[in-house]
């Protein structure tokens, strides 16, 4: 079965430095991954998304996220945060073959200190 | 592009009645329509997946008699509460994906849904 894991509930940073929110995945053959932002009481917002190709994938508010097949890994990062930034983030795979569903993760809160 | 819209955006209902919540994608024809439900802190939860014209695909649990889906068109799908209970209190979130190779979904704002 296929799945994601985000072992960080909460990560905080202070502005303008660099951020990571870890995502790890568990798929058997070629894993679709996506990344999502949730800003309060609205719905998700697609940041990225990797399919195949290069392994650092650039999406959307300056968010950047490297595949790691070795380490079967999606850590999104941004070089410089900002405090808009915070929100809660989820990553995302795609079900096997046909499905169109995916399977989210947990979410990692993000708080940007001023 | 790629916005999908939901309605309401907040409800407020007596436990015994029904509530329908819309999903509309804006600007793409979405075959595929999901419904996800949120509880407080916690990810989002499959609920059921639809394709403009056939019957939907209920997860495990969810019970199919309860949470009506219809997906009438290529932009529009239903998600009917019968016979709402406060359990049933909850965020609602629709996605949709258009056809082709995208495999991405594109979410509504979600509804905020409170029996009493």
């Amino acid at each position: 079965a296929q799945s994601v894991a985000q072992p960080e509930d909460q990560v905080n940073v202070a502005e303008g430095n660099p951020l990571t929110v870890k995502c790890t995945y568990s798929v058997s053959g070629n894993p679709y991954l996506f990344w999502y932002v949730q800003y309060p009481n609205r719905g998700l917002q697609f940041l990225l998304k990797y399919i195949t190709g290069d392994n650092l994938v650039k999406g959307s508010y300056g968010f950047e996220a490297e595949f790691n097949k070795s380490q079967t890994s999606f850590h999104l990062k941004k070089p410089s945060a900002l405090v808009s930034d915070s929100a809660l983030y989820f990553c995302a795979v795609k079900g096997l073959g046909g499905a169109n569903n995916l399977f989210f993760g947990t979410g990692t809160r993000l708080t940007v200190i001023p | 592009g790629a916005v999908v819209s939901q309605h309401p955006s907040r409800v407020i209902c007596k436990s015994g009645t029904s509530v329908k919540i819309e999903c509309r994608s804006l600007d793409f024809q979405a075959t595929t329509m999901f419904w996800y439900r949120q509880f407080p802190k916690q990810s989002l939860m499959l609920m059921a997946t639809s394709n403009e014209g056939s019957k939907a695909t209920y997860e495990q649990g969810v019970e199919k008699d309860k949470f009506l889906i219809n997906h009438a068109s290529l932009t529009l799908s239903t998600l009917t509460v019968t016979s709402a209970h406060p359990e049933d209190s909850s965020f609602y979130i629709c996605s949709a994906r258009g056809a082709g190779g995208a495999y991405e979904q594109y979410f509504g704002p979600g509804t905020r849904l409170t029996v009493t």
